[in-house]
């Protein structure tokens, strides 16, 4: 099936460094979203994204929080600065449209030391 | 107040059983029900969905079941594998804002 490429695999920062987490989407979405897992619990929204505009966002999409994909490229989260509680898996997902199905990247695990 | 809630935690069948997930949910502007199933290090995989206007939905051996009045939901699977063995998050859908609610996961076991 259609596959969402998420790079890095792992990213390991200290506390109050700047990451960016990439995602490459399937490649006639045109809506991406972002959810994050702690080790062993629900996977929790975070924000979605379409038309170059973040169309909703959940209380866990603090203000160091941004997205972005400009020009076609990369899908990204940027966290700056990173807090311990950073620490988890993120997964990006795209879908063709709000009606459809998303599919799911392999996840960035994000340890913050 | 978490809008969708999901049992058991944890459950563990012999292979062959049938495999009962359930879950229920609050807002009633959700209008598609996805369930995904996530083995260990992997992403989530879509593995059936259903719509509120209908009740069932079957594909294969995983059937889900929904009451719309009750505001409930429940994955069947039928004679389970041990390959079944993963987490399964059931997930309610709002098209207005494209965002998935997620249930907190129930792991399931098939033992042989």
């Amino acid at each position: 099936g259609p596959k969402v490429l998420q790079i890095p695999s792992h990213q390991i920062i200290d506390m109050g460094q700047m990451v960016t987490l990439n995602c490459d989407p399937v490649s006639n979405h045109l809506y991406f979203y972002w959810y994050k897992q702690i080790l062993g619990q629900q996977m929790e929204f975070l924000v979605n994204f379409y038309n170059g505009k973040v169309m909703e966002k959940s209380k866990l999409f603090k203000d160091q929080f941004s997205v972005e994909r400009p020009d076609g490229s990369y899908f990204t989260l940027k966290i700056q600065p990173t807090a311990l509680e950073d620490s988890a898996v993120y997964f990006c997902a795209s879908s063709r449209d709000r009606d459809y199905e998303q599919y799911f990247g392999p996840g960035t695990r994000l340890t913050v030391l | 107040q978490q809008q969708v809630r999901q049992s058991p935690q944890s459950l563990t069948v012999w292979e062959g059983e049938t495999a009962i997930l359930n879950c229920s949910y609050e807002d009633s502007t959700f209008d598609y029900f996805p369930w995904y199933h996530q083995f260990p290090g992997e992403s989530p995989a879509l593995l059936i969905a259903i719509r509120p206007v209908s009740n069932k939905k079957e594909d294969g051996r995983f059937t889900i079941f929904f009451n719309k009045r009750e505001k409930k939901f429940s994955l069947h699977i039928a004679d389970s594998q041990p390959g079944d063995s993963a987490t399964y998050f059931c997930a309610a859908h709002n098209t207005n804002t494209g965002k998935l609610t997620f249930g907190d996961g129930t792991v399931l076991t098939v033992k042989p």
